[in-house]
This record gives structure tokens, C-alpha cells and sequence, in this order.
């Protein structure tokens, strides 16, 4: 069964570090998301992609955030530098087309010490 | 605004019985909600899907109900098992078709 991949899994670093996650989609999803989840809530949206192209990215703190899709296909979130508050579950999701559902893969789990 | 909201933070019912997962939306342009299993750990997972055009769909053991009116969907599922304890949310699309999500319900079923 086709799955979102991601990694790593688990991730410690300390703050003002740089961190990377990475995101493979479902093969033929050209809608990519990126989220965030705290503890206790529901994952909250950070970036949406159409193929290479960022949809919405208004939820993406951009003084330390970035993400990009270069060739349409896997994702790649960056933190730098890193905070406390950061510390969450970072998820990544694909759909077919924007109005399908989405499938989320496992998430990178992000611990900043 | 737009949002997704739970009725109730936690919901326990006995192995075997029917649990019913609340959801209210407030977007009335919302035309398309999800719910997703999430347990431990893991990233969400789809469970059923329903359309605005829709006000029931079966799947396996669940049902969704859709109540455009009162801006309020279900999730039903029958004969609940231990495994079936998770926490379940609700994800909206509307005219963005961004799932936007709510705080979710944390399903315990004791054995």
C-alpha cells in the first residue's frame, strides 16, 4: 500500500541549531502539505504545495521557517534556527487533488533542548 | 471564523458497544470533511470521507452523518474494540480545500 514517507522519525537538537525534515508523497499526489502538531491538539497547517508551486504558506513563520518542492515530487521543511517552541510533531500529507483526501505519513517527532 | 470543533475531549464506552465522535463546523462553505484516526504516536489516519451532497455514508463498522443545517457531522462506529481507541478529528475543506482540523476526541474502550 503506497504511504507518505518520512524522516527522520525522531529528532533532537538544540535550539539555534538548523533542522531538516524530509517528505516523499504518494507517488501521482500533486497537492503536498506540511503541518504541525503540539501535543494535545490538532495538527495546524504550515505550507501547501501544488506540484513545486507554495499554494498558501501564510500559517509558515518565515523569519525562521522554509519549505520547498523543487521538482514537484518530495518536500523539505527547514528550521533555523531552531527554538524551544518548536518542539512538536511535524507532519506531512499528499492528496491527489485538492478537493480528495489527504494521507498522512508517520511525522517527524522534533524535540528542541 | 472558520473552524472545527469538538463537542467532548474524552469519550469511554465498553469493548462492544457503539461510540458516536461529535463534530460542529462553523463554514458554511465547508463541502467536504474527513475524519482521521490518530493513535499514539503515529501521523493521523483517513478513516471515511463525506461530501457536502451527502448526509450518511457507511464504511467498515462506521458511519458518517452529515447535518448541513446544524453545521454538524458524526462518527459512528458499531461493535468498538480496543483497537479502536485513538483520538479521532474531524478535518474541514472548504473553498481553500485546506484540511483544517479540530482539537479531537480521545476514544477509550475498556475491555
Amino acid at each position: 500500500e503506497a504511504e507518505v514517507a518520512q524522516s527522520p522519525r525522531y529528532k533532537i537538537t538544540e535550539k539555534s541549531q538548523a533542522v531538516a525534515f524530509w517528505c516523499d508523497p504518494i507517488s501521482g499526489h500533486a497537492t503536498l502539505y506540511w503541518y504541525r502538531q503540539i501535543l494535545g491538539q490538532g495538527p495546524e497547517l504550515l505550507v501547501q504545495f501544488q506540484d513545486e508551486s507554495v499554494v498558501d504558506d501564510s500559517q509558515l513563520p518565515k523569519d525562521r521557517f522554509s519549505a520547498e518542492r523543487l521538482k514537484g515530487v518530495d518536500s523539505t521543511l527547514k528550521i533555523q534556527p531552531a527554538e524551544l517552541g518548536d518542539s512538536a510533531m511535524y507532519l506531512c500529507a499528499s492528496s491527489f487533488k485538492t478537493n480528495t483526501e489527504a494521507f498522512f505519513g508517520q511525522g517527524t517527532r522534533l524535540t528542541v533542548v | 471564523g472558520e473552524s472545527v470543533g469538538l463537542h467532548l475531549p474524552t469519550l469511554s464506552v465498553q469493548e462492544g458497544d457503539n461510540s458516536i465522535i461529535n463534530c460542529a463546523y462553523s463554514n458554511s462553505a465547508s463541502d467536504y470533511f474527513i475524519w482521521y484516526k490518530q493513535e499514539s504516536g503515529k501521523g493521523p489516519q483517513f478513516i471515511i470521507d463525506i461530501r457536502s451532497n451527502m448526509d450518511k455514508r457507511q464504511g467498515q463498522r462506521v458511519t458518517v452523518l452529515l447535518n448541513k443545517t446544524v453545521k454538524h457531522l458524526s462518527l459512528q462506529i458499531a461493535a468498538t474494540q480496543p483497537g479502536d481507541s485513538a483520538v479521532y478529528f474531524c478535518a474541514e475543506k472548504g473553498g481553500s480545500y485546506i484540511p483544517t482540523f479540530g482539537r479531537g476526541t480521545s476514544l477509550i474502550v475498556h475491555p
